[in-house]
């Protein structure tokens, strides 16, 4: 079984200050983790995605994330925040499984400041 | 760029009804999948569905619910009798190929609001 936890419902940043949103996971195998983003009333995008290999990920956008197995955390950043960076975004984990259902966390809302 | 489409965006209807939601998947994905998100909680699977059949199913696809592929290019979420808690947003998604390293694409969802 896996799970998700996202600390923070919401963050708050000013524009140009670093981004961090924080995942946790756990996961009976070697996760595959992922960072969705969330426009209003818009679907889920993939902004990167953990598989194998480099544990740091870069993604769309300027987001990066960094997978640490001793810390099972998953967090995403970015260096200088965007007004059109404000956004629900997701943590997920992959299933124990061959498929792809998707365990998520409860999500994020990133507010950016003028 | 394909993109998962899904209709209505919105609907409303009264408890004990049935509703169908609809879902046109990526034209060359084999890997279709519903996730719904009630207000204010996580994105939960509700089943995924390959080759005509349901491959996986959460506990909450409980016997009101039920998928179709009934041409080449719908994917159909239905439930037969709603109840007040099957308000939510529904999620479609598609991808390519089996595997935990698929990206899955989803659509923008269909509100349902059970009254």
């Amino acid at each position: 079984a896996q799970s998700v936890t996202q600390l923070g419902s919401h963050v708050s940043v000013s524009e140009g200050a670093l981004v961090l949103l924080r995942c946790n996971y756990s996961s009976s195998v070697p996760p595959y983790l992922f960072w969705y983003v969330q426009y209003p009333n818009q679907g889920l995008q993939l902004l990167l995605k953990y598989t194998t290999g480099a544990t740091l990920v870069k993604g769309i956008n300027g987001f990066e994330a960094e997978f640490k197995k001793s810390e099972t955390s998953f967090h995403l950043t970015k260096p200088s925040a965007h007004m059109s960076d404000a956004a629900e975004y997701v943590c997920a984990v992959s299933g124990d499984n061959a498929g792809n259902m998707l365990t998520f966390g409860g999500g994020t809302r990133l507010m950016v400041k003028p | 760029e394909p993109e998962v489409t899904q209709t209505p965006s919105h609907q409303v209807t009264q408890m004990g009804q049935e509703v169908i939601l609809r879902c046109v998947p990526i034209s060359n994905h084999l890997y279709f999948y519903w996730y719904r998100q009630i207000l204010g909680q996580k994105v939960e699977f509700l089943v995924s569905f390959y080759n005509n059949e349901i491959s996986e199913k959460s506990e909450i696809f409980d016997d009101q619910f039920s998928v179709e592929r009934p041409d080449g290019s719908n994917f159909t979420l239905k439930i037969r009798s709603t109840k007040l808690e099957d308000s939510a947003m529904y999620f479609c998604a598609s991808t390519p190929g089996q595997g935990r390293t698929g990206e899955l694409f989803f659509g923008e969802g269909s509100r349902l609001t059970v009254l």
